[in-house]
């Protein structure tokens, strides 16, 4: 049964900081690694989707990597914005029925 | 393109009433799940469906049920609500892992905010 742990599960930082955010996951056996952004109270907004073919994707300042192999990805936010501030989310969907299993996020707050 | 859309955004119902929570997209879609989502649990599949007529259970099913008649909708039934099924509900589609086609990522609704009472 595949299995996704985020670490850490919280994460307080100031403004302007270089952050990394951690995913791992059990079975190296998936499709692609999608990371979520959710901010309070509102639904699962899509930030970046990496095949597992791929190692990294970028998005203005996010950059997604992935280890297959290993079973971890990792999320960095440069000069981090209180605008940041938010839970984000991990979920690799996986290659039998193709469906999304997610971590349980990392709650992060940017204080100006 | 309206994407996954969710109704209602909120209910609240008394133990042991029934309820239908309904879920569209208009993006031909073949794969589409609900997940419930609890402080502390993350996200957890409850039903998931890989096409219309095909259904299947996911990690948490007891007391809900599901159909599949079209491409588009795919509605989530709580036979007899009971407190512990008080969560937020989120509805997600995304195409089939056809080679190309599985790279696409999953979409999500914007919830439903359900509180048994």
């Amino acid at each position: 049964k595949q299995e996704v742990t985020q670490i850490p599960a919280a994460l307080s930082v100031p403004e302007g900081e270089n952050l990394v955010l951690n995913c791992s996951f059990t079975d190296s056996a998936i499709y692609n690694l999608q990371w979520f952004r959710q901010d309070p109270g509102k639904g699962l907004t899509s930030l970046l989707l990496i095949q597992s073919s791929q190692r990294e994707q970028t998005s203005g300042r996010l950059n997604a990597s992935l280890d297959k192999s290993s079973g971890r990805s990792t999320l960095y936010i440069a000069a981090s914005q209180p605008g940041d501030s938010a839970t984000y989310l991990c979920a690799v969907r996986d290659t039998g029925f193709q469906k999304l299993v997610f971590g349980t996020g990392t709650r992060l707050l940017v204080s100006p | 393109n309206a994407g996954v859309t969710q109704t209602p955004k909120f209910q609240v119902l008394k133990t042991g009433q029934s309820m239908t929570l309904q879920c569209a997209q208009d993006m031909n879609h073949e794969y589409m799940s609900w997940y419930r989502q609890d402080p502390g649990m993350g996200l957890r599949l409850i039903h998931y469906s890989v096409g219309a007529g095909i259904t299947d259970q996911g990690e948490v099913p007891n007391g809900y049920n599901v159909s599949r008649s079209t491409t588009e909708d795919f509605p989530l039934r709580l036979l007899s609500a009971a407190p512990s099924q008080t969560s937020v509900y989120f509805c997600a589609s995304s195409y089939a892992g056809i080679t190309g086609q599985a790279n696409f990522g999953y979409t999500f609704g914007s919830g439903t905010r359900l509180t048994v009472v």
